[in-house]
């Protein structure tokens, strides 16, 4: 069962562009959404992240939307240059005992940044 | 400091050896976690401890073996894999949880890519 579903699973779009990548979840038991970066051969870096009581975060060309009544969650890349062209995850996290926490990730965008 | 440090960085192993990842961080984070990640596929989690302690086991075969020696440093121990353990696997910590607070994010390193032959 998937707990974090992402789409689209591949995204082109013009340099210069806005890029978008949507998530949706059903458990409400997560409490915490941080999206990961990916390159080819590379550990997913976290890239920004936000809290369920929060509608908006935004850190430089990075956007998080969160729509807690509808349980989706977006993240928008303005500006898109050739160089953010990677695979996006978003996450859902959910406490699992012991001090530790649960990542669900979202299956993944593609995002290819063409110039 | 925001970095975890995974060895060796690439692995090609025989199904009958007997080998071992390593990754190490030093931020004080007293979670770590062990992912796998397949081609096109999010990470999959593995295993997690916490203060040193297993608390996670997602299922794993027996054939992977995690270690936490201590704080900073988390292993896995790998013997009579299968060709399709091939995977990169992912190595995580993060702060650990206290009460309601989120600042946990969880770090990954960049993970040992392992072919099994």
């Amino acid at each position: 069962q998937q707990q974090v579903k992402q789409s689209p699973q591949s995204l082109i779009v013009q340099k210069g562009g806005i890029s978008i990548i949507n998530c949706a979840y059903e458990n409400t038991a997560f409490d915490y959404f941080p999206w990961y970066q990916q390159f080819p051969g590379k550990g997913p870096a976290l890239l920004i992240a936000i809290r369920p009581d929060v509608s908006e975060k935004k850190e430089g060309r990075f956007t998080i939307s969160f729509n807690k009544s509808a349980k989706q969650f977006s993240l928008h890349i303005m500006d898109s240059q050739p160089g953010d062209s990677a695979t996006y995850f978003c996450a859902a996290r959910a406490y699992s005992g012991a001090g530790s926490y649960q990542l669900t990730f979202g299956k993944g965008t593609k995002l290819s940044v063409i110039p | 400091d925001t970095e975890v440090t995974q060895t060796p960085k690439h692995l090609v192993m025989g199904m009958t050896n007997k080998k071992s990842l390593k990754c190490e961080q030093h931020m004080g984070h007293r979670a770590m976690y062990w992912y796998k990640q397949k081609a096109k596929k999010p990470p999959e989690l593995m295993f997690v401890y916490s203060y040193e302690k297993l608390s996670i086991n997602e299922s794993v075969p027996s054939r992977f073996s995690p270690e936490c020696p201590n704080s900073s440093l988390l292993n896995l121990h790998l013997h009579a894999l299968q060709p399709e353990d091939s995977a990169l696997y992912l190595c995580a910590s993060s702060r650990q949880v206290v009460g309601g607070q989120t600042n946990t994010e969880a770090f990954f390193g960049q993970g040992t890519r392992l072919t099994v032959v």
